[in-house]
């Protein structure tokens, strides 16, 4: 298994440029999350998917769109990039909510926006 | 919403020795998870521990136990015989029951550990 895997590692997008982050896992996780990280801030929940077809906000989901048509992707969709959204973002998926279940998490990918 | 908060923003120990990372939260659940992440510089986040708010008794891995408190609603991390490779960032985290592991983390507990 590859595990959680996110493209690209390192992302350079000038003010206003859209773009999609990818995320996909092989593992036949239900559970699908993104997280940004921002120095001193810990990460922060902006969307997640408990299934196919299924997606809800979380903490900070303003300048993102999220997606889950099949169980292995997850992608996040920056419509028109912001400086403020500078960030490493993590992707993270499960099985389920079982106490055996562990969340993993993607390499990260780190994007700077002029 | 709930929130988690560490308030310790660096920590040092010794090689050998024992250090407590604190933890709390807020929340109006009685059912949720707690977890401890460890972040070293590679970035990779590793799951260092999980308790459950409905076992009473407190989780242990190895050199790593916690200490949770559901009424004081705080949630430490104990590292015993400290490593060098114990060196990173570590989080708190809460997830609420049926949420798919959403996260709430804390800032952080970078953690130093010297020969």
């Amino acid at each position: 298994n590859a595990g959680v895997t996110q493209t690209p590692k390192f992302q350079v997008l000038k003010t206003g440029q859209s773009m999609t982050l990818q995320c996909a896992q092989d593992m036949n996780h239900e559970y699908m999350s993104w997280y940004r990280q921002d120095p001193g801030m810990g990460l922060r929940l902006i969307h997640y998917s408990v299934g196919a077809g299924i997606t809800d906000q979380g903490e900070v989901p303003n300048g993102y769109n999220v997606s889950r048509s099949t169980t292995e992707d997850f992608p996040l969709r920056l419509l028109s990039a912001a400086p403020s959204q500078t960030s490493v973002y993590f992707c993270a998926s499960s099985y389920g909510w079982a106490s055996t279940d562990t969340q993993y998490f993607g390499p990260g990918t780190r994007l700077t926006v002029l | 919403a709930q929130t988690v908060t560490q308030s310790q923003p660096e920590m040092s120990v010794q090689e050998a020795e024992t250090v407590t990372l604190s933890c709390t939260y807020d929340t109006s659940e009685s059912d949720y998870y707690l977890f401890w992440y460890k972040q070293p510089p590679s970035r990779q986040m590793i799951l260092v521990i999980r308790q459950e708010a409905y076992k009473q008794q407190n989780a242990t891995e190895n050199r790593f136990s916690v200490n949770f408190q559901k009424a004081a609603k705080s949630f430490s991390l104990k590292i015993s015989d400290s490593q060098l490779g114990d060196a990173a960032m570590y989080f708190c985290a809460y997830s609420p029951p049926n949420s798919g592991y959403a996260l709430n983390f804390g800032k952080g507990t970078s953690l130093l550990v010297t020969p």
